[in-house]
């Protein structure tokens, strides 16, 4: 795996949500990806949370975008993802995730972390 | 709006074969998009990319015994000669400027 998600299991409602994700073969400032956030609830579907792009271009989902944050750290080699004022609906397992580049947008993803388990609880 | 839609549950016999279906709506009829197989203790793999020309991209160290085609809207996974380890969970992807959107999920039971 050259994705690895690291951060905390356990967070209390109301704080702030820390992961990040370590990219091991790839360069985060490679031109021909971006690197994203999916999560999935426990028995649920997949959700899409963020991507990012090299240069510092961002794209959220509109339905997470007034408490999320996606940054990229080139000096480490990883990105991250902040998500504010948690609930215990944000209670998921989180991916980070390689995107490919198409035609100057992103496309899908091809590669993935293998996730980790966050629970908002007090 | 873009979305996707897949069926909550399909089954086939080990051995057979079966066509998972992805319905797009909200975009051009002709839109990419991506399989992803739900590993279980594993976490997500990616299975293949359909291209809007109806080419096909396998991810690293996918057999061919999964493939994927088209009609009109829908996009298909066929995995054929089933095997126990395929009873699991399948994603579509399909993305717009600077969005992904996944479909609910297809979970297969292998019979």
């Amino acid at each position: 795996l050259q994705l690895q998600e690291s951060g905390p299991g356990l967070v209390k409602p109301s704080e702030t949500l820390s992961l990040t994700c370590i990219v091991s073969v790839d360069s985060v400032s490679s031109r021909s990806y971006y690197w994203g956030w999916i999560r999935q609830p426990p028995g649920k579907g997949l959700e899409w949370i963020a991507t990012i792009y090299y240069g510092g271009r961002t794209y959220y989902n509109p339905s997470l975008r007034s408490r999320v944050t996606i940054s990229l750290d080139t000096s480490k080699n990883q990105f991250s993802l902040k998500v504010s004022s948690v609930t215990a609906a944000d209670t998921a397992v989180y991916y980070c995730g390689r995107v490919q580049e198409y035609s100057g947008s992103s496309a899908n993803f091809d590669d993935w972390g293998q996730g980790t388990l966050v629970t908002v609880s007090s | 709006q873009l979305a996707v839609t897949q069926s909550p549950s399909a089954s086939a016999s080990l051995g057979a074969s079966v066509k998972l279906t992805c319905s797009l709506s909200g975009g051009p009829s002709d839109y990419a998009i991506a399989w992803h197989q739900q590993q279980p203790e594993k976490g997500l793999r990616y299975l293949m990319k359909f291209n809007r020309d109806g080419s096909l991209n396998r991810g690293d160290g996918i057999p061919d015994r999964f493939s994927g085609s088209s009609s009109g809207a829908e996009r298909y996974l066929t995995i054929s000669s089933l095997q126990p380890e395929d009873e699991t969970d399948y994603y579509c992807e399909t993305w717009g400027t600077g969005i992904h959107v996944f479909g609910g999920g297809t979970k297969l039971t292998v019979l």
